[in-house]
């Protein structure tokens, strides 16, 4: 099984400033790597699949990077919207999920 | 556009067997070029894959679930659908039909096992 894991667990930002999150799987998943953003009684929202592809109406503020075993989202001027869970997902093998950084308001 | 909608009872007692059906629209469930998924996420925890499957029949499950899931798809009615035997207060969760990475996931339908 690759384990995913995410750091760090809570990452505390005020609007305006650029956010990074961490995310690092135990195995090579290639580019096999998505990022999503879920918000209290809402489903996963993806944002970033293949590791760098931002998925449909995605704003260009959110960007992801890394390849093999090292990850990053990262998200350039923060709204207020943005605060909320992220988790980071490989698809090379099946699916596993990160456990989350939960992105909050300083 | 892909939509998919949970249905399902929503208190299952425990050692019984958890079903859930995911209904599909905007395509069909006929097509190899993904395979049908489950995902759960208990109360204030995070996501768990539970198990995928092809319409042709290939299923592939989570090891740690694997002795209690039993996944199926109905053609005739564009569904598939998840069982989960001998559930335990554990197995409380919101469950989401879902093609993860490509983003489409139904609303979710809260479990809760309890006597």
């Amino acid at each position: 099984e690759i384990v995913m894991t995410q750091s760090p667990a809570t990452l505390s930002v005020s609007p305006g400033e650029r956010a990074t999150l961490s995310c690092r799987a135990s195995q090579s998943v290639r580019n096999n790597l998505a990022w999503f953003q879920q918000k209290p009684g809402q489903a996963p929202r993806l944002l970033i699949n293949g590791a760098s592809t931002r998925a449909t109406g995605i704003p260009a503020r959110f960007s992801g990077g890394g390849s093999g075993t090292e990850f990053t989202l990262d998200i350039s001027s923060l709204q207020s919207e943005d605060f909320a869970l992220y988790y980071c997902m490989q698809y090379n093998n099946w699916y596993t999920f990160g456990q989350g950084t939960k992105l909050e308001l300083k | 556009q892909l939509h998919l909608q949970e249905s399902g009872p929503g208190l299952v007692k425990p050692s019984e067997t958890l079903s859930l059906i995911c209904t599909v629209s905007g395509g069909s469930v006929r097509t190899t070029a993904y395979a049908w998924g489950w995902v759960r996420q208990p109360p204030g925890k995070g996501l768990e894959w539970i198990g995928s499957m092809y319409y042709t029949g290939h299923t592939y499950y989570n090891p740690s679930l694997e002795s209690r899931v039993t996944m199926s798809v109905d053609t005739s009615k564009n569904q598939f659908s998840l069982q989960l035997s001998s559930v335990a207060a554990a197995d409380t969760a919101v469950y989401y039909c879902a093609l993860p990475e490509r983003g489409v996931w139904g609303q979710g339908a809260l479990v809760t096992v309890s006597s």
